[in-house]
């Protein structure tokens, strides 16, 4: 079965400090990842998205970037963080191609509070 | 551009109540339909689905129907329990490039 690991779970970083947010999926190849923003009070707010390795889709401008060096591998960055960042992060992914109904499937997610 | 849009929260019922939860969407072609929940400090899970017109997604008591001539697919449920407090989001899928489009969630609340 498929299975989606997203780390770290919860992190505290100071204004202008680095980030990375990883996220692997496991069962299956070439899927289809994403990265979303849930703010306080707010919805989902898609920041990334890739169908494939070094294919990264960029939705929301922003100081934030991804990556996908691995088929299964998913990684969120930033150089300088703000604290507009702060909120809680998901990782999701589905399988590619144009299958009707191809459901998307969520990591547990990462809170990230910037100071 | 492609667009979800969910009536505002927070809904708060009492226990048995029935519930509709509306959403309507904005999108070229024949997206596939999606209802989310998240439970108090987890991720989403997938709730129900429909993927073409006049389909009927079901879980838990929950329904939708996908309604092209309205693009509606309104949740409800018949009666409402504590457990079901949550936030419920409604989601598209384009077909083209498969990018999935969330509204802004519902916070549902149920009283006891």
């Amino acid at each position: 079965s498929q299975t989606i690991h997203q780390w770290p779970a919860t992190l505290v970083q100071p204004v202008g400090s680095p980030l990375s947010l990883e996220c692997t999926v496991e069962g299956t190849s070439n899927p289809n990842l994403y990265w979303y923003r849930q703010a306080a009070g707010r919805g989902l707010q898609l920041l990334f998205y890739s169908v494939g390795i070094g294919q990264i889709s960029s939705e929301v401008p922003q100081n934030l970037s991804a990556s996908r060096p691995q088929d299964r591998q998913f990684i969120l960055s930033s150089k300088k963080l703000l604290l507009s960042d702060s909120g809680f992060y998901l990782c999701a992914w589905s399988e590619s191609g144009w299958v009707s109904g191809n459901t998307i499937y969520f990591g547990e997610g990462s809170w990230l509070t910037v100071v | 551009g492609d667009s979800v849009t969910q009536m505002e929260g927070p809904v708060t019922l009492s226990e048995e109540a029935f519930l509709t939860i509306n959403c309507t969407y904005t999108a070229t072609g024949y997206p596939s339909l999606f209802w989310y929940v998240q439970y108090p400090g987890e991720g989403l899970q997938l709730l129900l689905k429909a993927t073409k017109a006049d389909d009927k997604g079901s879980n838990k008591g929950f329904e939708a129907t996908y309604r092209k001539e309205t693009t509606s697919f309104h949740l409800e449920k018949g009666s409402v329990q504590v457990s079901d407090s949550a936030v419920y989001f409604c989601a598209l899928r384009r077909g083209r490039d498969d990018k999935i489009i969330f509204g802004k969630g519902t916070r549902l609340h149920i009283l006891p």
